[in-house]
């Protein structure tokens, strides 16, 4: 089974605008963390922002925010303001501590920002 | 700042050859991972390494090797290349066990 879901493999959005892309997440473990990383067109992978699973609060980086449902075991990726320059591969993580923290990525989601 | 250095960037290699992917990380990060990735797949693991002398299998080792003398080392050694071993390949590091991912920029392997 997928640790990590990306149900989204494109999304469009207008520079200036929110978007917002999804990452599920399967784990039974209390502890472990979600990341998200960026891939531009030039190929590399850029960390972007982390939640772990006992923060309270949701985390945010400058323009991206993590939106973290617990219960719902969900960790989708906020930008806002969209840039030109925003466009890229978005890969959701997971470290699991029952799985000894090994990363696990989900595949990914291609984000496209229109002028 | 040199942070994660993979080489080569780009390689061609004929069905049966063998090569070897350096990676070297100047940050003194105990955790290094090799990823290899698909169009729509994301990144699939093949080798970690918790610290030099350690190495464990991830998801995808078949067709790989790996060797950890070293901290700064991690380098990934395909033996008899095959056209399904067409991939790009990651080469990460972190320094805590639950930390993020510093990656290499990439290597771009074509078996033919």
């Amino acid at each position: 089974a997928q640790k990590i879901t990306q149900t989204q493999p494109g999304m469009f959005v207008q520079e200036k605008e929110a978007v917002t892309l999804d990452c599920t997440y399967d784990t039974s473990d209390p502890s472990y963390g979600l990341f998200w990383y960026k891939q531009p067109s030039s190929g590399e992978m850029i960390f972007l922002i982390y939640q772990g699973s006992y923060d309270q609060q949701n985390a945010t980086e400058g323009r991206y925010s993590l939106n973290f449902q617990k219960a719902r075991k969900s960790a989708n990726l906020v930008i806002s303001a969209s840039q030109l320059g925003d466009s890229a591969m978005y890969f959701c993580a997971m470290r699991e501590g029952g799985g000894s923290y090994i990363p696990t990525f989900g595949r990914g989601t291609s984000l496209i920002v229109h002028p | 700042n040199a942070g994660v250095t993979q080489t080569p960037k780009f390689r061609i290699l004929k069905i049966g050859q063998s090569m070897t992917l350096q990676c070297a990380q100047d940050m003194n990060h105990n955790y290094m991972y090799w990823y290899r990735q698909d169009p729509g797949m994301g990144l699939k693991l093949i080798y970690y390494s918790v610290g030099a002398g350690i190495t464990d299998k991830g998801e995808v080792p078949n067709g790989y090797n790996v060797s950890r003398s070293t901290t700064e080392d991690f380098p990934l050694r395909l033996e008899l290349a095959a056209p399904s071993q067409t991939s790009v390949y990651f080469c990460a590091s972190s320094n805590t066990v639950a930390g993020e991912l510093f990656f290499g920029e990439g290597s771009r392997l074509t078996v033919l």
